[in-house]
């Protein structure tokens, strides 16, 4: 069956330190990931984008890895900060031949990021 | 710049109402979508546009119906609302097609079926 799992419900982590989260899917062949971030009680907000051709992409402090042999994505947070908690969600991107595309979500990992 | 605005933000309705929830967008994207998210399950999405006029299912589209007849407007409408439809809803838009375009969403919709 096809599932994508974000590996962790909460991720706790100190101030300062790298937070990384997973992305795993299996029985997909994405074309693209995508990564938002959601805080209580608001909608979803954009991230990154990665394209299966390539294997990272970095925007300041963030940085997405994606390794389609793995069927996996990686989500980094360097030098973390506590405005950093919340929830973050990933996203594939799949091509449907001619026709509108689809985002499938995960459930979301929620980062705690401690002072 | 408002971006996406659903309105209203809560609802409270009892089983078998109707009501509809409506999301504009001033960004003249051609594609708006409306997903449901639950605890526990990702966003799911429930009816999608690709542009004025048209609308097409998405992954859980029964007991919802949507219209597009504006490109800034899409109304998702439950006509008769059962318990199991009491969820998050967001609407989204994009201006590219398919999967990489990314979206923008609105603040959300909290409906409470009884």
């Amino acid at each position: 069956s096809q599932k994508i799992e974000q590996n962790s419900e909460a991720l706790n982590i100190q101030e300062g330190k790298t937070a990384t989260l997973t992305c795993n899917y299996t029985n997909y062949s994405p074309a693209y990931l995508q990564w938002y971030r959601q805080d209580p009680g608001r909608g979803p907000v954009f991230l990154l984008l990665i394209r299966e051709n390539e294997k990272e992409k970095r925007k300041e402090r963030l940085k997405v890895t994606f390794d389609t042999t793995l069927k996996q994505s990686l989500f980094h947070i360097t030098a973390s900060q506590p405005a950093d908690s919340a929830t973050y969600l990933c996203a594939l991107g799949l091509n449907y031949g001619g026709s509108q595309g689809n985002l499938i979500f995960g459930k979301g990992t929620k980062l705690s990021v401690k002072p | 710049n408002a971006g996406v605005t659903q309105t209203p933000k809560f609802r409270v309705l009892k089983t078998g109402q109707s009501m509809t929830l409506l999301c504009a967008q001033d960004m003249n994207h051609e594609y708006m979508y409306w997903y449901r998210q639950d605890p526990g399950m990702g966003l799911r999405l429930i009816h999608y546009s690709v542009g004025e006029g048209t609308t097409a299912k998405g992954e859980v589209p029964d007991g919802y119906n949507v219209s597009r007849l504006k490109k800034q407007n899409f109304l998702l409408g439950l006509e008769s609302a059962a318990p199991s439809q009491t969820s998050v809803y967001f609407c989204a838009s994009s201006y590219r097609a398919g999967p990489s375009g990314e979206l923008f969403f609105g603040e959300g919709s909290r409906l409470t079926v009884l």
